[in-house]
């Protein structure tokens, strides 16, 4: 069965602690693998896509990447504005398989 | 460049009454799929339209159903509301349906409540 699992839940930094968010899949036909991020009350924004194993994709202090059973979301210097849910998203046989998040919380 | 626009952002209803989404794609874009998102059971993918037709739907029931006009807008209705269906609707568009490695990108979502 498709499935996606991210780790770990919930995570708790200091401002300038970088840290990395974990999401492991096992899908039969990787077609894509998405990372988003989602606010309180709001919908997910995209951030990345990442196709082949081997792929980096940068954006700021994120830098995602990916291998063939996991991908990372490495955050850099993060700020409190950083804090947000993180949501990734695996494409396979036509449709997008979602975990279940991580939440950031990044303190001042 | 607009986003991807859902209309109305809250909705109060009682059980038993129906009620019908909005939902206004990207310019360009002719995918548009709906999520529920509660927050013991995560994004839930209801259905897909691509070009007035549903490419893929997931494990609802019946009451819930959707429809894409030829601009691309898409509604989502569900009858017969239950408790259970208070969610975050979520609807997102991207430029081809699933499996073309395209993004998807999300609106807002409707808030539901049911009484």
């Amino acid at each position: 069965e498709d499935q996606v699992t991210q780790s770990p839940e919930a995570l708790r930094l200091q401002e300038g602690e970088s840290s990395s968010l974990n999401c492991s899949y096992t899908v039969s036909g990787l077609r894509g693998l998405f990372w988003y991020r989602q606010d309180p009350g709001k919908g997910p924004e995209f951030l990345f896509t990442l196709y082949s194993a081997g792929e980096e994709k940068e954006k700021e202090r994120l830098k995602a990447t990916l291998t063939k059973k996991e991908s990372f979301l490495h955050i850099t210097a993060p700020k409190p504005e950083d804090s947000a849910t993180y949501l990734c998203a695996v494409e396979s046989n036509y449709q997008l398989i979602w975990g279940a998040g991580t939440k950031l919380i990044i303190k001042p | 460049k607009a986003g991807v626009t859902q209309t109305p952002r809250y909705l109060i209803k009682t059980r038993g009454q129906q009620v019908t989404l909005s939902c206004s794609p990207i310019s360009g874009h002719r995918s548009v799929s709906w999520y529920q998102q509660t927050p013991g059971q995560g994004l839930q993918f209801l259905f897909e339209y691509f070009s007035e037709t549903q490419r893929n739907k997931g494990n609802f029931p019946g009451r819930f159903s959707g429809r894409q006009f030829s601009n691309s807008r898409s509604e989502m209705n569900v009858s017969t509301l239950e408790l259970g269906d208070s969610a975050l609707y979520l609807c997102a568009s991207s430029l081809d349906s699933a499996g073309g490695g395209q993004p998807q990108h999300f609106g807002d979502g409707t808030r539901l409540s049911i009484l």
